[in-house]
């Protein structure tokens, strides 16, 4: 049972467009919602988090916007560069002790120079 | 100064044989996990540790076995090697919940032939 599901599973931007990844979840219980990044031969790395209490949070050029009647949320790469070709991640949690996080299946971007 | 180290970075076995990963964290994180990558970059949760006890085991072929010697390590030991274990293996940790955010090693790439 996939509890994260992520789109598209890939994704080709020129350079300076819009990158956008969406993912919808299922349990109503999460309350945590990463995006990870993944460069090739190296592990993710958390990009930007938001919890349900706000519907949109921006960190430079990336922004997650949230929608918690829809259990959606999308990753929004502004002005796409060549270095953001990576594999993103979103991902939920609970916020109690001992808890996981679940991925989506991961969408690989390419940023075209 | 690595947060997360994972050794060794390749393990090329064939089948049948039995082999160890080891994972170090110098953040004094109290929280370590084991995910799988598969082919087609799905991460899945394996185990979590918390202070040494394990608090999640997933359905996994009991031929894993992890292994946490104190807080700061976690090691995963993998009995009788079957081509279908052939995958990525990252280490994670964080505080007490998910929801601070994971730290990943940079993975160990098991090939078995």
């Amino acid at each position: 049972q996939q509890q994260v599901k992520q789109s598209p599973q890939s994704l080709i931007v020129q350079k300076g467009g819009i990158s956008i990844i969406n993912c919808a979840y299922e349990n109503t219980a999460f309350d945590y919602f990463p995006w990870y990044q993944q460069f090739p031969g190296k592990g993710p790395a958390l990009l930007i988090a938001i919890r349900p209490d706000v519907s949109e949070k921006k960190e430079g050029r990336f922004t997650i916007s949230f929608n918690k009647s829809a259990k959606q949320f999308s990753l929004h790469i502004m002005d796409s560069q060549p270095g953001d070709s990576a594999t993103y991640f979103c991902a939920a949690s609970k916020e109690t002790s001992g808890s996981r996080l679940t991925f989506g299946e991961g969408t690989q971007l390419t940023v075209n120079p | 100064d690595t947060a997360v180290s994972q050794t060794p970075k390749y393990l090329v076995t064939q089948m049948g044989n039995d082999k160890s990963i080891k994972c170090e964290q110098n953040l004094g994180h109290d929280t370590m996990y084991w995910y799988k990558q598969d082919s087609k970059k799905f991460l899945k949760i394996m185990f979590s540790y918390n202070n040494k006890e394990l608090i999640i085991n997933e359905t996994v072929p009991n031929r894993f076995s992890p292994k946490s010697p104190d807080k700061a390590h976690l090691n995963l030991h993998i009995n009788s090697l079957e081509l279908g274990d052939s995958a990525v293996y990252f280490c994670a940790s964080s505080l007490w919940t998910a929801t601070y955010g994971y730290t990943f090693g940079s993975g160990t790439r098991l090939t078995v032939v």
